[in-house]
């Protein structure tokens, strides 16, 4: 079953133009995290946010995490045609440590 | 350092026959979990091995099992194929599967069962 739910399902925009995407989760956590997927492949890490951070950045990405309303956001900026993937929120519980993925969000970044 | 290795990288199979996927996880990583992904379900949890033990399980029936042996490489079996087990199946290693570490993922096999 799915922790995470990500919104939008799919989002296109201009190259150079910032993305940002949604990730609505159900129980309390330990931490969240996203990865990127590119077509058919295995998923890469991006950026691990703890249950007590409120924002973290990694280069382009900035990511925020809402406690008390369960989300998280991951923004790129300055969007390049290489970021072109799928993007899975994926959150830890407490006291189960497996991961648990959300349904993606796919973003196309138009040249 | 070498990534998630995971062999086959595509296989075909037909209904009822079995499958045996492979995976090797980075050097020194202990902590292997299986995921599966279809476009309907997304990303699913299989099990979690941890020093030759299944330490995590996920709700699939039986049919799919796996193990791990001393050099930390997994496999993982499905037996009785059936139309529905057609998917890309995900490996991905962690140092020990802590609530704090990032996994890193190999590029899956792709399981078609006709």
């Amino acid at each position: 079953s799915q922790q995470g739910e990500e919104d939008p399902q799919a989002l296109s925009i201009q190259e150079g133009e910032n993305a940002t995407m949604n990730c609505s989760y159900k129980t309390s956590i330990n931490n969240l995290q996203w990865y990127r997927q590119n077509s058919g492949r295995g998923l890469v890490h991006l950026i691990l946010i703890r249950s007590n951070e409120r924002e973290k950045h990694s280069g382009r990405l900035r990511v925020t995490l809402d406690t008390s309303k369960k989300s998280s956001s991951l923004l790129i900026t300055a969007s390049r045609a290489a970021d072109t993937a799928s993007y899975f929120c994926a959150t830890s519980n407490f006291g189960n440590e497996k991961l648990t993925f959300g349904t993606g969000t796919r973003l196309t970044i138009i040249p | 350092k070498a990534g998630v290795t995971q062999t086959p990288r595509y296989l075909i199979k037909t209904r009822g026959q079995q499958v045996t996927l492979s995976c090797s996880p980075i050097s020194g990583h202990r902590s292997v979990s299986w995921y599966q992904q279809t476009p309907g379900q997304g990303l699913q949890f299989l099990f979690e091995y941890f020093s030759e033990t299944q330490r995590n399980k996920g709700n699939f029936p039986g049919r799919f099992s796996g193990r791990q042996f001393s050099n930390s490489r997994s496999e993982m079996n499905v037996s009785t194929l059936e139309l529905g087990d057609s998917a890309l199946y995900l490996c991905a290693s962690s140092f020990s599967g802590g609530k704090d570490e990032k996994l890193f993922f190999g590029s899956g096999t792709q399981l078609s069962v006709l």
